[in-house]
């Protein structure tokens, strides 16, 4: 069965602090990737995403996530983290040509230190 | 602005009590999907809708149920709810062809509906 894993369920950092949150996937073709973020009392919303191209993709407010097809990961980073980071972070993964199913993770929960 | 309008945002029933939650669109999306989230697990997918074609995950309970009467709504059915099925409800759209410059495949969630079961 397709899955998504997400290493790290909670993470707690200084402002400032580098950051890389995990995310691998169980399917051997073709994929698009996903990272959603749940700010609080707020709605999930996309961050950033990858179809095809440079693996190294960048999104909103300073966030970057690299595809590596052998490692089946996409993990999220950003250089230095911000007290407004803190939020639920989801990973997601559709296959692509078939249908139009979106699995997540189970999300890692940030919490920035200000 | 265009979005996905869940209602009610809190819902509290009985046990055994149906509910029925409602999600809109005004994006016209071709695909809608109903994930169940619970504290610190993933969303869930329960089922989704590209247009009419109704696709229902293997492992989803019978009690729960969904209709698309036209492509603005969706809705869940939850027949018998049990203690259980106390969780966050998602409603989600989305465009595998990106027309509606949102990106293709691009997941737009409602807030949510808060399903309290006593």
């Amino acid at each position: 069965a397709q899955s998504v894993s997400q290493h790290n369920h909670h993470v707690i950092l200084s402002e400032a602090a580098s950051l890389e949150l995990g995310c691998n996937y169980s399917y051997g073709g073709t994929v698009n990737l996903f990272w959603y973020v749940q700010y609080p009392g707020q709605h999930l919303q996309l961050l950033l995403k990858y179809f095809s191209g440079d693996p190294l993709v960048k999104g909103i407010k300073g966030f970057e996530a690299e595809f590596i097809k052998s490692k089946f990961s996409f993990n999220l980073r950003k250089p230095s983290v911000q007290w407004s980071d803190t939020a639920e972070y989801f990973c997601a993964v559709k296959h692509k040509g078939r249908d139009d199913k979106i699995i997540f993770g189970k999300g890692t929960r940030l919490h920035i230190l200000p | 602005d265009a979005m996905v309008i869940q209602n009610p945002r809190y819902q509290v029933t009985q046990f055994g009590k149906p509910v029925t939650l409602s999600c809109s669109q005004t994006l016209n999306h071709n695909v809608m999907y109903w994930y169940q989230q619970k504290s610190s697990q993933a969303p869930k997918l329960l089922f989704h809708y590209y247009d009419k074609d109704f696709n229902n995950e293997a492992d989803t309970p019978d009690n729960f149920q969904s209709r698309r009467p036209n492509t603005s709504f969706c809705f869940l059915d939850i027949r018998s709810p049990g203690l259980g099925d106390a969780a966050m409800y998602l409603c989600a759209t989305s465009d595998p062809f990106g027309r509606s410059g949102s990106g293709a495949n691009v997941l737009t969630f409602g807030a949510g509906s808060r399903l309290t079961v006593l």
